[in-house]
């Protein structure tokens, strides 16, 4: 089955720096890929996605990379704020099978 | 806010018994898929409900069963309650099947003592 690795398991930064979360998977079917942020005491909620014809995806500060030959991809959070903070986790879905596989999370903390 | 909405939010029971959580999809979703999260893990898929019928089983016993409503609302029952079972029990719903965006409820906080 697949598995999702993800690094760092914590991350910690200035106010206005950027981060990247990276992640590397192991089925090369998989063609999925979301990112989900989880603020304490709530669920996941999707933040972005990237599918398997795209390299690159982009909304406001948040931008994930997909790169299929080496089968890994990235967050990137640029002029982060405190309300950043929080646990990130990536996951990959294989088309036609219903599971997501996660990450087992980055906690992101930003200092002000 | 998501629109997927569980219930209860905390949940204490004793080992050995039986719990039910219940879950209602986002409107328009016909799917449903429950995740354990352990403290300090990404959630673990426990199954996937699509129209009415289980698509999808991860790696859990047949203690954790499940069911999905004609409304694709879901419940998740799980019988003789072990202390490993303590977690948070995440409900997603999504569109269609498949690898389409998954929407999360806040979750279930489950206590065995």
């Amino acid at each position: 089955g697949e598995n999702v690795e993800q690094h760092p398991s914590t991350l910690s930064v200035q106010e206005g720096d950027s981060a990247v979360i990276k992640c590397t998977y192991s089925d090369s079917a998989s063609n999925y890929f979301p990112w989900y942020k989880q603020e304490l005491g709530k669920g996941p909620q999707l933040i972005i996605d990237i599918r398997s014809n795209v390299g690159e995806k982009k909304d406001q500060r948040i931008a994930v990379t997909l790169n299929k030959t080496a089968k890994h991809f990235s967050l990137h959070i640029t002029e982060t704020q405190p309300e950043d903070s929080a646990v990130y986790f990536c996951a990959a879905n294989r088309r036609g099978y219903s599971t997501l596989t996660f990450g087992k999370g980055t906690m992101l903390l930003v200092s002000p | 806010e998501t629109g997927v909405t569980q219930s209860p939010t905390h949940l204490i029971k004793t080992r050995g018994q039986q719990v039910t959580l219940r879950c209602s999809s986002q409107s328009g979703h016909n799917t449903v898929s429950w995740y354990q999260q352990a403290l300090g893990q990404g959630p673990q898929f426990i199954f996937q409900y699509y129209r009415e019928e289980e698509n999808g089983r991860g790696n859990f016993p047949p203690r954790f069963s499940g069911l999905q409503f004609p409304n694709y609302s879901s419940e998740l029952n799980v019988n003789a309650l072990e202390l490993d079972d303590s977690a948070l029990y995440l409900c997603a719903s999504s569109a269609i099947q498949g690898n389409t965006e998954a929407f999360f409820g806040q979750g279930t906080r489950l206590t065995v003592v």
